[in-house]
């Protein structure tokens, strides 16, 4: 069985300043991870993805997320906050596949609201 | 744009009443999703679909009714729904890809279906 945990259900920083959001997993396996974000009224975007190459794993808008087994986390930063930040971001694992092929949901963490401050 | 889309974007209904709920997507991939995002509870996965078959059902009440008539197309069938049922609807599509000596599962999402039950 796979879980997510997002340690902070709020994070407030000011514009310019740098961002941390934490997310530990949990899984039997050695799992694909992946950060969304949601802005107001609007779908699920894909930030990364770690699948099983480089640990550190740069996204769009900036961001980067480092995986560390020994730690089981995933925390996503990125050095400056700009105020198109703003928005709800997810953790999401997935193990991989079962045998016989066949699609997998993901497991998603509670969210993070990332507030930027002017 | 995600290549997905859902309609309608917004729906009231009544507990009596039947309605359904659209996804389309033009990437062609594989496999469709559809997931439930209540407040404050992390997104649930309530059925999967890989090449028209369901693959998996989350333990959903069977007043919600899904169609997958083509890999392009989803259906959300409503009926005599509850109040709790309001939320927002996500639709998503993945396909398998190859990454490394692992496959990984990169969903794209459509903007989502505001239900509300009254």
């Amino acid at each position: 069985a796979q879980s997510v945990t997002q340690l902070d259900s709020h994070v407030s920083v000011s514009e310019g300043t740098p961002v941390l959001l934490r997310c530990n997993y949990s899984s039997s396996y050695s799992p694909s991870l992946f950060w969304y974000v949601q802005h107001p009224n609007k779908g699920l975007q894909l930030l990364l993805k770690y699948t099983s190459a480089a640990t550190l794993v740069k996204g769009i808008n900036g961001f980067e997320a480092e995986f560390k087994k020994s730690e089981t986390s995933f925390h996503l930063t990125k050095p400056s906050a700009h105020m198109s930040d703003a928005a709800e971001y997810f953790c999401v694992v997935s193990d991989p596949p079962r045998s016989g092929g066949g699609a997998d949901g993901l497991t998603f963490g509670k969210g993070t609201h990332l507030i930027i401050q002017p | 744009e995600t290549g997905v889309t859902q309609t309608p974007r917004h729906l009231v209904m009544g507990m009596t009443n039947k309605k359904s709920l659209k996804c389309e997507q033009h990437l062609g991939h594989n496999a469709m999703y559809w997931y439930k995002q209540s407040a404050k509870k992390p997104l649930e996965l309530m059925f999967v679909y890989n090449f028209k078959e369901q693959t998996e059902n989350n333990s959903v009440p069977s007043r919600f009714s899904p169609e997958c008539p083509n890999s392009s197309h989803l259906f959300l069938h409503l009926h005599t729904l509850q109040p709790e049922d309001s939320a927002l609807y996500l639709c998503a599509s993945s396909r398998r890809l190859a990454g490394g000596d692992r496959t990984y599962n990169e969903q794209f999402f459509g903007p989502g279906t505001r239900l509300t039950v009254l």
